[in-house]
């Protein structure tokens, strides 16, 4: 089955304390993308990723490193985590280079930082 | 990236036809336009996307007038499952950049 996973599905952490949220998708898309979704802000885009090793800032980039060593997987990384990223956070994958650029979104992460 | 409009919230009933437009004042040559849904907690869902005139599939229609200016996204016969949030998004998808969904229109449909 097509599908975009995403690991945890919820986690509670402490201010400080380095974690990674996984991404994985297995259809060969090229596009990876990471956004994160506030009451009242809709969805904004942190980074995004157009093939292996390519990676760009969205629009809310500040706290948050990603990688793309694979074309499969995009992992969110927290340095060090803060309360004011609590959120749910959402994976997201295409293909390229034509025009039905349909995203293919993971089922969310919600992140609670104390 | 073209900044999009789209109203808030909008309320119907169930067996009505829903129509959600999407202001795109600044849309460019390139940008293609594409509607997504999104229920609480969970990802957004891709529902139409289309460049000009009409496009319809078995979701729904997507209406865009000769300037491009604008675009409705029409729901036939709705149901209660169709209380979501809409999003309306404009952008050049083949040379792949930021994506911005703006705050979306809350739609409710009552019994």
């Amino acid at each position: 089955e097509a599908q975009v996973t995403q690991n945890p599905r919820y986690l509670i952490t402490v201010t400080g304390k380095k974690l990674t949220v996984t991404c994985s998708q297995n259809m060969n898309h090229e596009y990876m993308s990471w956004y994160r979704q506030d009451p009242g802000l809709g969805l904004r885009q942190i980074y995004y990723s157009m093939n292996v090793e390519v990676t760009d800032k969205g629009d809310v980039p500040e706290g948050y490193k990603v990688s793309r060593k694979e074309k499969r997987n995009f992992p969110l990384i927290l340095e060090s985590p803060s309360p004011n990223q609590t959120s749910l956070y959402f994976c997201a994958s295409s293909l390229l280079g034509q025009p039905s650029y349909e995203q293919y979104f993971g089922p969310g992460t919600r992140l609670t930082v104390t | 990236l073209a900044k999009t409009t789209q109203p808030i919230s909008m309320d119907s009933y169930e067996g009505q036809e829903v129509n959600i437009t999407c202001s795109h004042n600044n849309i460019a040559t390139n940008d293609y336009i594409t509607w997504y849904q999104q229920f609480p907690s969970q990802g957004p869902r891709f529902i139409i996307q289309g460049y000009k005139t009409k496009v319809t599939n078995e979701v729904a229609s997507l209406f865009i007038p000769a300037d491009r200016k604008s675009s409705t996204l029409s729901l036939p016969r709705v149901s209660l499952s169709d209380t979501a949030v809409y999003y309306c998004l404009v952008g050049e998808y083949s040379s792949a950049s930021k994506i911005i969904f703006g705050s979306g229109t809350r739609l409710s449909i009552r019994p």
